[in-house]
């Protein structure tokens, strides 16, 4: 079974750092790059980051450069997102993503494969 | 404000057959493929459409895709009340660097 389990995230200070990691299962992780899209509450999808197949390629949103991270771990599997400076409007579902396409750094194809999301909720 | 442009809402009858339309520039549509995606409610979204048109495994051949010019379309025919859901258009953009959502369109299956 593919799966991407995220962890991480919980209710974080305004100006603060959190670091959601997502967990994936199921396939042969350093094929694919990985994505991370977020979901404010009521709202839209919105995408936040995306890193290449082999940590070579990383791009963001621009409402999160130079705030977040995106790196990954290929030997645990494992993408991760470092958050700082943490500000109100970055409230909401993180989920990560899996590129559908194989050894790509075109990320043209689509979003095949999801977490459950994890929760960040920014508040004093 | 979302880059794709989509219409927030639209609703049919079971059984009949609805369009989406999503709306984009030279930049993302114009240059790239369009995925759609559906939201069931407080679930995470799902792959519809790939690549424009091509329907990945277990997508009902109820859903159909097209692309023309800066504009896509997503169609659902044979309307089911499962079908309800939020639909969402997505390309990647060249000159932002990233990939765009439009703001997404809720469906009722009346």
């Amino acid at each position: 079974q593919v799966h991407l389990v995220e962890s991480g995230g919980g209710v974080v200070q305004p100006g603060r750092s959190l670091r959601l990691s997502c967990a994936a299962s199921g396939f042969v992780f350093n094929n694919h790059a990985m994505h991370w899209v977020r979901q404010a509450p009521g709202k839209g999808l919105e995408w936040v980051a995306v890193i290449s197949y082999d940590g070579s390629d990383k791009n963001y949103a621009t409402s999160v450069r130079g705030r977040f991270t995106v790196s990954r771990d290929n030997a645990k599997n494992t993408v991760y997102l470092q958050m700082s400076s943490l500000r109100g409007e970055d409230t909401a579902v993180y989920y990560c993503a899996r590129d559908r396409t194989l050894l790509s750094t075109v990320y043209s194809y689509g979003l095949d494969v999801w977490g459950q999301g994890a929760t960040v909720t920014v508040s004093s | 404000q979302s880059v794709l442009t989509q219409p927030p809402s639209t609703s049919e009858s079971p059984g009949q057959r609805v369009t989406i339309s999503c709306s984009g520039t030279s930049s993302n549509i114009g240059s790239n493929s369009v995925n759609w995606y559906q939201q069931l409610p407080g679930t995470a979204p799902k792959l519809l459409i790939s690549g424009n048109t091509y329907r990945p495994s277990g997508v009902a051949d109820r859903f159909s895709g097209s692309k023309s010019g800066t504009s896509a379309s997503l169609a659902i025919s044979g309307l089911r009340p499962d079908d309800e859901a939020d639909y969402y258009c997505a390309a990647w953009d060249d000159s932002l660097n990233g990939l765009v959502f439009g703001g997404g369109t809720k469906l009722t299956v009346l």
